[in-house]
């Protein structure tokens, strides 16, 4: 089965940039989507068609695409930001939707 | 306010069927693609099924297929799932969520799942 790869973990000061990355062959032909999900709440879409921001999500969250890996940038990060972060997308048909494993991102 | 609201989920033995409803208000439900999605306890987000805008085309999981059915009421704005032969694997909050696609001649633009719910719990255990 089709599967979207994203790092476990990833820990970041206030103010610095976090990187999260989400890799997969079929990337390259399908756009990719970011959602944001705090404990116990419902997810939040934060990025969709690989680099567009949604009306109401801050500018410092960003998406970029590049070859079989989509990254989700969030410069600047607050305490606030603290959550699990998920990408999603398609396999190469288009037909199946598959949400990556999920990664923790956690502000030092 | 655009919001929806799962019901339906609940104990369930082994084998056992249950069938989830979402309640969509606020938007025009029958111009949205419709999603459900699970999440089991401390675990990620898992993609179970879509269903078009006007309820003719339908897509599974392989772990759901051939067990859950995925239908909807748009003169009742509501998204529902039957889920049959249920699993202990099969425990998770379930979530409804929408989704904007625009069709332009044989192609499609998914713009994500934008709204979503509160959830549903599902437990299968004996």
């Amino acid at each position: 089965s089709y599967e979207l790869t994203q790092p476990p973990s990833v820990s970041v000061s206030p103010g610095q940039t976090a990187r999260i990355t989400c890799s997969a062959d079929a990337l390259p032909k399908q756009y990719a989507y970011w959602y944001q999900q705090k404990p116990g709440q419902a997810p939040v879409r934060v990025i969709y068609k690989d680099s567009e921001r949604p009306s109401g999500i801050p500018e410092r969250f960003s998406g970029s695409s590049s070859g079989t890996t989509v990254t989700l940038n969030i410069s600047g990060v607050q305490a606030e930001d603290e959550a699990d972060y998920y990408c999603q997308s398609a396999d190469s048909s288009g037909t199946y939707e598959v949400f990556g494993g999920g990664t923790k991102l956690t502000v030092l | 306010e655009v919001q929806l609201v799962e019901s339906g989920g609940g104990l369930v033995q082994p084998g056992g069927s249950l069938r989830l409803s979402c309640a969509a208000s606020g938007f025009t439900f029958s111009s949205f693609w419709m999603h459900w999605v699970r999440q089991a306890p401390g675990k990620g987000l898992v993609w179970v099924s879509h269903i078009n805008s006007d309820g003719s085309s339908t897509t599974y999981a392989d772990s759901v297929k051939g067990r859950f059915t995925i239908s909807r009421d748009n003169a009742k704005n509501t998204l529902y799932l039957q889920m049959n032969s249920l699993r202990a694997e099969d425990t998770a909050l379930y979530y409804c969520a929408r989704e904007k696609v625009a069709v332009a001649g044989n192609y499609y633009y998914y713009y994500g799942l934008d709204v979503w719910g509160q959830g549903t719990t599902v437990t299968v255990s004996s």
